[in-house]
């Protein structure tokens, strides 16, 4: 069974903060996604990386996929309460459709 | 553009009840697919399907859980004779082909066991 392990697990801080979060694996992923979610919502997509090393830009989110394709990394500069939400990742192996979700990281940012 | 639908929101079920979840895929998708996220758990998969087929049901319990995609209509989901285990919030996504393809999450129904 493939693991994703998210950290931290839960987060409070300040609007304007910076923070990162982490998804790490053992294991291999061929792509990997990365979701929020909202109380009460479903997931909705951010983004997908797929090369190792990859960085990709998102407004005040920037995402990293391992060289190695085993973690990444979430980074958001200059946190807004609007960015409060559940952050899950999820790998996906070659040849499988079905995505591998992490436990998530719930972030709460305070006005 | 309608997203995913789900239907109902949220569910009160006491045990022994039947439970059943209904998702609308997105205009064109014709891939469905069954999640349910525990408290403190990431999402796990349950079931796969297409209209009428089911694909995948690796992640579905072998016991009291059934999914179909009728050629006309939406996905249902059934639990029968609920249990206080089953409490979760059930999420549907779609995808306008298989594999590789985005999925699209709806925004899930929370089914409370009592």
């Amino acid at each position: 069974t493939q693991l994703l392990e998210q950290s931290p697990q839960f987060l409070s801080i300040q609007e304007g903060e910076n923070l990162t979060v982490y998804c790490n694996s053992s294991s291999v992923f061929s792509s990997l996604q990365w979701y929020r979610q909202e109380p009460g919502e479903g997931p909705v997509l951010l983004v997908t990386v797929v090369t190792g090393g990859e960085v990709k830009k998102l407004k005040r989110l920037t995402f990293q996929f391992g060289d190695a394709r085993k973690d990444s990394s979430l980074h958001i500069t200059a946190a807004q309460p609007g960015d409060t939400g559940l952050y899950l990742c999820a790998g996906l192996s070659g040849g499988s459709y079905i995505p591998t979700f992490g436990r998530g990281t719930s972030l709460i940012v305070h006005p | 553009n309608a997203g995913v639908m789900q239907n109902p929101r949220h569910l009160v079920r006491r045990r022994g009840q039947e439970a059943r979840l209904r998702c609308s895929p997105m205009k064109g998708h014709s891939h469905v697919y069954w999640y349910r996220q525990l408290p403190e758990e990431g999402l796990k998969f349950m079931v796969y399907l297409q209209k009428e087929n089911i694909i995948d049901e690796s992640g579905m319990p072998k016991e009291r859980f059934s999914a179909e995609f009728p050629k006309e209509g939406p996905s249902i989901l059934r639990i029968q004779q609920v249990v206080r285990g089953d409490s979760a919030a059930y999420f549907c996504a779609s995808s306008p082909q298989g594999i590789g393809e985005t999925q699209y999450f709806g925004p899930g129904t929370r089914l409370l066991v009592l």
